[in-house]
């Protein structure tokens, strides 16, 4: 069985702040692709990166970053100087080859609030 | 390009009606097909899924269905609403395991 933990249900920074939402993972699978989506307040899952599991090297998108480390089982998100339009709910997910349906695992998701 | 498009952007029933909320993808064929329901400050909680027409698959006992009655359209049902289903419900398609799912824009539903 797949399983997708976020245990940081909420996070509040002020504005430029540095924040980091952490994602851990559980699978058999030895392929499997990550994911983060974000949730603005307006309600629509917005994609953002995909990582497969044998590229461990970390990206850089702007403001967001991303460090996946296999041998933690971990794929954490760090938005860096955050902004008040960062304040979303931002979800981890993961997809193996052997899931029904191709379907996506998600955690329960980190809300983030930046304040001006 | 894809897109998918589902609708009404929100809905207010009342308790005992019928519900129908459709989705629809563009631009590509036999997609893996999703709903959702998240409640209020919650997660996401997979309903149904189907890879492909008349293939439906439901992850939790319900009060609703779904069907796909067309490659690119998919439906969600119930023939008496509950104060319970109130949520907001989110449709996604997906290509390929290795591939992200992409999202409609959600549906607003309340339960009166």
């Amino acid at each position: 069985a797949q399983k997708v933990t976020q245990a940081q249900t909420e996070i509040s920074v002020v504005e430029k702040e540095d924040v980091t939402l952490d994602c851990v993972y559980e699978t058999r699978d030895t392929t499997y692709y990550l994911f983060w989506y974000k949730q603005p307040p307006s309600g629509e899952l917005v994609f953002l990166i995909r990582r497969n599991s044998f590229d461990e090297q970390n990206e850089i998108s702007g403001r967001y970053s991303w460090n996946f480390q296999k041998s933690t089982s971990s794929f954490n998100f760090t938005i860096t100087a955050s902004q008040v339009v960062d304040s979303a709910v931002y979800f981890c997910a993961l997809s193996g080859t052997k899931a029904a349906g191709n379907k996506l695992t998600f955690g329960g998701g980190t809300r983030v609030l930046v304040k001006p | 390009s894809q897109t998918i498009h589902q609708w009404p952007a929100t809905l207010v029933q009342p308790v005992g009606s019928p519900l129908s909320l459709e989705c629809t993808v563009e631009g590509t064929s036999n997609p893996n097909l999703y709903w959702y329901r998240q409640a209020a400050g919650r997660g996401l909680q997979l309903l149904f899924y189907s890879v492909g027409i008349g293939q439906i698959s439901s992850e939790v006992p319900q009060n609703l269905s779904a069907s796909r009655p067309q490659d690119r359209q998919f439906i969600l049902s119930s023939k008496k609403l509950l104060l319970s289903d109130s949520g907001f419900y989110l449709c996604a398609w997906r290509g390929s395991w290795d591939q992200p799912q992409h999202f409609g824009d959600g549906t607003r539903l309340s339960i009166l």
